[in-house]
């Protein structure tokens, strides 16, 4: 079965260092997503991405974060200079693109990237 | 401020029992509800998916959507100690939109 992998699995780095968080989503989705879940807390959107551009971003995507699909395959989040509260885990997730209601709203998500800020 | 609510738990029910887990939404933009479980350290793995009121049933889980009450709930039937994780429900505004979570409810299945 299909799924979203991402690399690293854990990625430590020194505060004000950058980072680059890498997935692969499911090879005939078109929405792309990046979600973070600090420890103990909900899970938070980041970003949503589609035919090359930014789709909706929250207010924690300022302009210190960055993505981009540099190819057919992979699809990249960046932080510029990392920060402590940066610490979480990273998750992509990817959908189909939607015809209206049904199984194509549904986001399927990698494993993540454990990312420590020292 | 759009949110999902859920009871964090932790609810423990026995082997082979119903586990019961709700969750409340504050958007009534809100067209579609996902429920996914976590385990410790890892990411979300979609379980159910619900989209008209009325109850969706999946194998051992049901899935209840109720759109006036703002209301969705989990029940998984016959639960095995494999069962115990966390439950998160998430729901957004459709068309590929992004998804707002929960906190989760945490299950523990005991032998």
């Amino acid at each position: 079965e299909p799924e979203v992998t991402q690399t690293p699995s854990h990625q430590v780095t020194q505060m004000g260092q950058e980072v680059i968080l890498r997935c692969v989503p499911i090879s005939n989705h078109l929405y792309f997503y990046w979600y973070r879940q600090i420890l103990g807390q909900k899970v938070e959107f980041l970003v949503s991405f589609y035919n090359n551009e930014i789709s909706e971003k929250s207010e924690i995507f300022d302009d210190q974060f960055s993505v981009e699909r540099p190819d057919g395959s992979n699809f990249t989040l960046k932080i510029r200079s990392t920060k402590l509260e940066d610490s979480a885990m990273y998750f992509c997730a990817s959908t189909q693109l939607t015809t209206g209601t049904g199984k194509d709203n549904e986001q399927f998500f990698g494993p993540g990237t454990r990312l420590t800020v020292l | 401020q759009k949110e999902v609510e859920q009871n964090s738990g932790p609810l423990s029910v026995p082997e082979g029992a119903i586990a019961s887990l709700n969750c409340t939404y504050s958007d009534r933009g809100s067209q579609s509800f996902f429920w996914y479980r976590q385990y410790s350290g890892k990411s979300p793995e979609l379980i159910m998916s619900i989209y008209s009121n009325g109850d969706k049933e999946d194998g051992r889980f049901t899935a209840q959507l109720n759109k006036a009450s703002q209301y969705v709930s989990l029940l998984i039937r016959d639960s095995q100690p494999s069962d115990s994780a966390t439950y998160l429900c998430a729901g957004h505004a459709g068309n590929n939109r992004k998804l707002i979570w929960g906190l989760g409810t945490s299950l523990a299945v005991n032998p």
